[in-house]
């Protein structure tokens, strides 16, 4: 069974659309992140849910919105595509959050988005 | 701001040999560190970890790393690489409880036949 799973794993789209990315985890975890992965590799946090609470919001444009209907998912919605929004979506998930200690993150397979 | 450096962005070993990828931290409080590896259109997985136990700490597939602090250094190694060892590496530190994981750039390491 996939620990962490992610639809779709391409996503091709024009500029201007509005896109979806759905995540789940099957490791009865309590928190959920997103991450971006760009051309030159470099992997940056978007947002952290915690038991379906909003935890880290790092500067991302508001196109992006998250939304965790309960812990097992995470999705990432996406209005009017840029090209600069091209890259690789991760979604990772943590046992918990906090509690004096810091827990290793289990990563999706990735999302590719491709906005022409 | 606290950062993690990945000091080379390629390394090339031949198979058989041993692997060193290095990642300096900047210092502040004490850290919890990670390595990660990323198989050419794969997710990520964990390697091993450190938080604060034995300074030396041995991953999956035959890697290790070793904590020290004077150094500010938590460099990855394996004694002997294999083809698929090919990939790209990344260090990960996170300074306390509730802080998020920060990457290096990452080290894409090459193996040889």
């Amino acid at each position: 069974d996939t620990a962490v799973s992610q639809t779709p794993k391409y996503l091709v789209t024009q500029m201007g659309n509005d896109k979806s990315i759905k995540c789940e985890q099957n490791l009865g975890h309590d928190t959920m992140y997103w991450y971006k992965q760009d051309s030159k590799k470099f992997l940056k946090i978007m947002f952290s849910y915690n038991n379906k609470e909003l935890i880290i919001n790092e500067t991302v444009p508001n196109r992006f919105s998250p939304k965790s209907p309960d812990k097992a998912h995470l999705n990432l919605h996406i209005n009017s595509l840029e090209l600069g929004d091209s890259a690789v979506y991760f979604c990772a998930s943590s046992q918990d959050w906090g509690q004096g200690y810091t827990y290793e993150q289990y990563f999706g397979p990735g999302t590719r988005l491709t906005v022409t | 701001a606290q950062s993690v450096t990945q000091l080379d962005s390629h390394v090339s070993v031949s198979e058989g040999t041993p692997v060193l990828l290095r990642c300096n931290y900047s210092s502040s409080y004490s850290p919890s560190l990670f390595w990660y590896v990323q198989h050419p259109n794969k997710g990520l997985q964990l390697l091993l970890k450190y938080t604060s136990a034995a300074t030396l700490v041995k991953g999956i597939n035959g890697f290790e790393a070793e904590f020290k602090k004077s150094e500010t250094s938590f460099h990855l190694t394996k004694p002997s690489a294999h083809m698929s060892d090919a990939a790209e590496y990344f260090c990960v530190v996170s300074y306390g409880s509730g802080d998020k994981l920060t990457f290096g750039t990452g080290t894409r390491l090459a193996v040889r036949p």
